[in-house]
């Protein structure tokens, strides 16, 4: 298995550009999760999907952030307009189904907003 | 507000001793802690978990325990091989919810 899939693996931008950030999760598993990653907080988690539904975005920072998950197979996370503050690294996470314990995560994307 | 928290931002441990990393929470429902071992430039990757009605879990050179009184998880690893030279996570889940502390940065020296 090929594992969580993410791209790119980094993203340098201009302040007010679009961002999206793309995630293909292991393949049977019904939850996907998108979590940030920085120095000051740790991993917060923004969002998570269950059998494609957003379950819980209370973790997105503000409307600028914005995730969806059109099939089982792939999600993207965008940010518009992106601002200096996004820059982190973004991780995205699978399980089996939401109350597993154990999620796999991806390499991660890092975003660099200048 | 950090529902979890590792207050030791970094860790060195001669190889061969044990290395004890560890966590304090605040909610009392969390009902499954895990720790996550990260490599740079890697994903986190699940290393060991503990159900809440539970206070002792091994595998391995791994053990967690919890103390659920102290609101306290640690992670002892023994014997400690440069290879575990990592940043630690621990996670907390209850029911929808999931919380990761900020991480622990353990250096093995050989």
């Amino acid at each position: 298995d090929a594992g969580v899939i993410q791209s790119p693996r980094h993203e340098v931008t201009e302040m007010g550009q679009e961002v999206t950030l793309r995630c293909k999760p292991i393949s049977g598993h019904n939850s996907l999760f998108w979590y940030r990653q920085t120095m000051m907080r740790g991993l917060e988690l923004l969002i998570y999907f269950n059998n494609n539904v957003p379950i819980d975005d209370s973790g997105m920072p503000e409307d600028r952030f914005s995730a969806k998950m059109p099939n089982a197979s792939f999600s993207t996370l965008k940010i518009q307009p992106s601002e200096p503050r996004d820059s982190a690294v973004y991780f995205c996470a699978s399980s089996t189904h939401r109350t597993a314990p154990e999620q796999y995560f991806g390499p991660g994307t890092r975003l660099t907003v200048t | 507000d950090q529902q979890v928290k590792q207050n030791s931002p970094s860790l060195s441990v001669q190889e061969g001793r044990i290395s004890i990393l560890n966590c304090d929470y605040t909610n009392s429902m969390f009902d499954y802690f895990l720790w996550y071992k990260k490599y740079p430039a890697e994903g986190p990757t699940f290393l060991i978990s503990i159900s809440s009605i539970k206070d002792k879990n091994e595998d391995g050179r791994f053990t967690v325990f919890l103390n659920k009184s102290a609101k306290h998880l640690s992670l002892h690893i023994v014997p400690s091989q440069p290879g575990d030279s990592a940043v630690y996570f621990c996670a907390a889940i209850s029911g929808n919810q999931f919380y990761f502390g900020t991480g622990t940065s353990l250096t093995v020296i050989p």
